[in-house]
């Protein structure tokens, strides 16, 4: 079974709106971590926010905000006024437990249109 | 720049040859890994290397052999390759914070690996 779903393959988005990717997770852990990634076209895979399941408040970083359901196993990840340079595929990614290991979705790929 | 540095960008090899991907990362930490990214498939995970010792080696084929001889570095050595293992392979590197968990990777722009 998938550690991580992400059941949008691709989204277009017109600049400026908020944009919500879906990431669903399967855990038994009570310590885990969720992670969001951002691969532009150019290959390098970025940072954009993390969650750790025993934070309370949802994480934000700048127009990143992730917005966790503990019940529903949810993580998603909210763009709030898009831009051009958003258009990527996004990973969402999570550890369990003070595992090494950090299993990731097969991704989303968004484009921001003009 | 992200501080963790991949060698070489692309790769084109015959399956019968032996070549080397290397990792170096100047962020000071102190756990680094080899990810598999395919087409259509989720990043694999295939080793992570924890204060230079191997923890994890995800059920990988022994046609890939990694080797990190200090915390700055790693290396993944290809030998007998398939057409099937092209892909792009990111290296990463964290720093382990136990009690946090917030390890968070820091990736290289990976090497895309050809295998003819």
């Amino acid at each position: 079974a998938q550690k991580i779903t992400q059941t949008q393959p691709g989204m277009f988005v017109q600049e400026k709106e908020a944009v919500t990717l879906d990431c669903t997770y399967d855990t038994s852990d009570q310590s885990y971590g969720l992670f969001w990634y951002k691969q532009p076209s150019s290959g390098e895979m970025i940072f954009l926010i993390y969650q750790g399941s025993y934070d309370e408040q949802n994480a934000t970083e700048g127009r990143y905000s992730l917005n966790f359901q503990k019940a529903r196993k949810s993580a998603n990840l909210v763009i709030s006024a898009s831009q051009l340079g958003d258009s990527a595929m996004y990973f969402c990614a999570m550890r369990e437990g003070l595992d090494d290991k950090i299993i990731f979705g097969k991704g989303t790929r968004l484009h921001i249109l003009p | 720049e992200t501080g963790v540095t991949q060698t070489p960008r692309h790769l084109v090899m015959g399956m019968t040859n032996k070549k080397s991907l290397k990792c170096e990362q100047h962020l000071g930490h102190n756990a680094m890994y080899w990810y598999k990214q395919s087409a259509k498939k989720p990043l694999e995970l295939m080793f992570v290397y924890s204060l230079e010792e191997r923890v994890e080696n995800n059920s990988v084929p022994s046609r890939f052999s990694p080797e990190c001889p200090n915390s700055s570095h790693l290396f993944l050595h290809l030998h007998t390759l398939q057409p099937e293992d092209s892909a792009l392979y990111l290296c990463a590197s964290s720093q382990e914070y136990p009690d946090s968990g917030a390890n968070v990777l820091t990736f290289g722009a990976g090497s895309r690996l050809t295998v003819l």
